[in-house]
């Protein structure tokens, strides 16, 4: 079964510091691999995929994250933080080539980004 | 361009009523799911579909309900609501499975508190 680990249920840093969001996989058949981010009180966003295509991923409002197979990772990074950055980070894995869309979710990150 | 639609945003229910959270999306996808999050554990997956007439189960089936008669509307049904239905309920979608990377766009979400 395919799962995702996100280690670090809250992550603080200054504003201008460099973002780290750790995400794990486990999967058996090459992932397809997201980072969506919540803004409160809202729904989910796609913030950026993996799809088995360039390891290195670029994503909206400066995020990246790169496909790591050998570290079964798929980190998300973002250089300088803004307060504007400050919500709850999913990853998520799917099956390449499964019948379905259907996507398992890590248990979250929430950032705060302190002044 | 509405996307997908939630309906209610909010409710309040007793133990035993029952209700149904209604989506829609406009986006003629093929795909549509139900999950609930939870502080902690993410987002799990509930009920999912592929198709108008074709259901199955997720992750936390039990006490709900889906159909799908048609391409556009995905309603969950709780049959007899208990306090650990308690939750922010979302409902994602996303087109053909053979022609797209599977990802989902979620609606706004339905908190839902029972007492």
């Amino acid at each position: 079964a395919q799962s995702v680990t996100q280690l670090g249920s809250h992550v603080s840093v200054s504003e201008g510091a460099l973002v780290l969001l750790r995400c794990n996989y486990s999967s058996s058949v090459p992932p397809y691999l997201f980072w969506y981010v919540q803004y409160p009180n809202q729904g989910l966003q796609l913030l950026l995929k993996y799809t088995s295509a360039a390891t290195l991923v670029k994503g909206i409002n400066g995020f990246e994250a790169e496909f790591k197979k050998s570290e079964t990772s798929f980190h998300l990074t973002k250089p300088s933080a803004h307060m504007s950055d400050a919500a709850e980070y999913f990853c998520a894995v799917r099956n390449y080539g499964g019948a379905t869309n259907k996507l398992i979710f890590g248990t979250g990150t929430l950032l705060a980004v302190q002044p | 361009n509405a996307g997908v639609t939630q309906t209610p945003k909010f409710q309040v229910l007793k133990t035993g009523q029952s209700m149904t959270l209604q989506c829609a999306q406009d986006m003629n996808h093929e795909y549509m799911s139900w999950y609930r999050q939870d502080p902690g554990m993410g987002l799990r997956l509930i009920h999912y579909s592929v198709g108008a007439g074709i259901t199955d189960q997720g992750e936390v089936p039990n006490g709900y309900n889906v159909s799908r008669s048609t391409t556009e509307d995905f309603p969950l049904r709780l049959l007899s609501a208990a306090p650990s239905q308690t939750s922010v309920y979302f409902c994602a979608s996303s087109g053909r499975v053979a022609r797209n990377t599977g990802e989902l766009f979620f609606g706004e979400g339905s908190r839902l508190t029972v007492l």
